[in-house]
């Protein structure tokens, strides 16, 4: 079955800093991947997906993830964050086989003045 | 704007009490999940239905029961509330279940409590 792991699970940052949430997935057949952020008392929104194509793949709110087959990894970015990007964010992944999608434990993001 | 939405946002329930969750969707998704989420913890796949075919995941307690009369409309039903079933209660749905990659949508969640 395949798993995510975050390997962060509260990540602090100074607004207008650069930010990087770590994510590396295990699977042995080929899989999905994709970032949602869930601001408090919400539901999850998704942020950005890989399904094949460019590694590199850019979604809402300037954050962007790179997809590293090699590495396993699917690390977001984003190069200036703001208050506003204050929530918990979560990568998943599902087979292609099946929409069986599962979450990482989270990163709470927190953007400080 | 099409949407999922829960009802209601926040639920109280006793000990013992049966309680039910509701979730809808203006999407026209054949798929809808039902999620557990725990404080500080990722969303755990309690069970999910394509079209009409209900889906349990194998460690979903017998405790908790789905319905899904139409389309539009799935209801979660806890039929004996323990302490440990408060939760965040996240409702979701996609396009299609068939293969992977299609994007889930979710509700806002009902917040259960059980005193």
């Amino acid at each position: 079955a395949q798993s995510v792991t975050q390997l962060d699970s509260q990540v602090p940052v100074f607004e207008e800093a650069p930010v990087e949430l770590r994510c590396n997935y295990s699977s042995s057949v080929s899989v999905y991947l994709f970032w949602y952020v869930q601001y408090p008392n919400q539901g999850l929104q998704l942020l950005l997906k890989y399904l094949s194509g460019s590694t590199l793949v850019k979604g809402i709110n300037g954050f962007e993830a790179e997809f590293n087959k090699s590495q396993t990894s699917f690390h977001l970015r984003k190069p200036s964050v703001h208050i506003s990007d204050t929530a918990e964010y979560f990568c998943a992944v599902s087979l292609t086989s099946r929409n069986d999608m599962r979450f990482g434990a989270g990163t709470r993001l927190t953007v400080k003045p | 704007d099409a949407m999922v939405i829960q009802n209601p946002r926040y639920q109280v329930t006793q000990f013992g009490k049966p309680v039910t969750l509701s979730c809808s969707q203006t999407l026209n998704h054949n798929v809808m999940y039902w999620y557990q989420q725990k404080s500080s913890q990722a969303p755990k796949l309690l069970f999910h239905y394509y079209d009409k075919d209900f889906n349990n995941e194998a460690d979903t307690p017998d405790n908790f029961q789905s319905r899904r009369p139409n389309t539009s409309f799935c209801f979660l039903d806890i039929r004996s509330p323990g302490l440990g079933d408060a939760a965040m209660y996240l409702c979701a749905t996609s396009r299609d279940g068939g293969t992977g990659g299609y994007e889930q949508y979710f509700g806002p969640g009902t917040r259960l409590t059980v005193t």
